[in-house]
């Protein structure tokens, strides 16, 4: 049972380049969320998911997408990065009708 | 939307001391408290947590108190020790639908010093 587990753990991009951050969880959660998080900042949630095949969006949503094909993984998209999305990323699942919520280990994304 | 107001931003305490973490929310439906901490490097992690039918919990060192009235909560540490040092971020979690989020306060880096 590994968790949330977030694929890269570090990566650096340049302007104007794609990626895609994937998360996955073996707890058959069904909620998934993004966040990002940076100095003095705590913690804004980007996008979320309640389910397979549903997205919504969080505080802080643009320049991302998501994607949610299957329950257990849940997909940050940067189509086009820029400097201001250089962050520590962290994704979190929970069960419906849970309240606690598990973090994956981050993933460390600079844009240069 | 739920907003949750966290204070101070920064803390720090001589070991052994006790501290204390405020926070305050904005919606009176929010019914769920945790409390994370997370070390330099490292993925948030629960410590403790409060239901809105519960005014004050315990766990060891750690408690945590909530004024539903008032809407806020507090996290105290007593007998601090080394290893407290790290960021500790309140939250709040609403009831009125599926899409119910926790959301976070800013955070409080807590020093605790020799």
């Amino acid at each position: 049972n590994a968790g949330v587990t977030q694929t890269p753990k570090f990566r650096v991009l340049k302007t104007g380049q794609s990626m895609t951050l994937l998360c996955a969880q073996d707890m058959n959660h069904e909620y998934m969320y993004w966040y990002r998080q940076d100095p003095g900042m705590g913690l804004r949630l980007i996008h979320y998911s309640v389910g397979e095949g549903t997205t919504a969006k969080g505080e802080v949503p643009d320049g991302y997408n998501v994607s949610r094909l299957k329950k257990q993984n849940f997909l940050l998209g940067l189509e086009s990065a820029a400097p201001s999305q250089t962050s520590v990323y962290f994704c979190a699942s929970r069960l419906a009708g849970g309240n606690i919520q598990y973090f994956g280990a981050g993933t460390r994304l600079s844009v240069l | 939307g739920e907003n949750v107001e966290q204070h101070p931003s920064t803390l720090s305490v001589q070991e052994g001391d006790s501290a204390v973490i405020k926070c305050t929310y904005s919606d009176s439906a929010s019914n769920y408290f945790p409390w994370y901490k997370q070390e330099l490097g490292k993925r948030p992690q629960l410590i403790i947590d409060i239901r809105s039918n519960v005014g004050e919990k315990k766990d060891q060192r750690i408690a945590v108190t909530l004024n539903k009235t008032a809407k806020h909560f507090s996290l105290h540490i007593t007998e601090t020790q080394p290893e407290d040092s790290a960021v500790y971020f309140c939250a709040a979690k609403g009831s009125r639908n599926r899409d119910d989020k926790i959301i976070f306060g800013k955070g409080t880096r807590l020093h605790i010093l020799p």
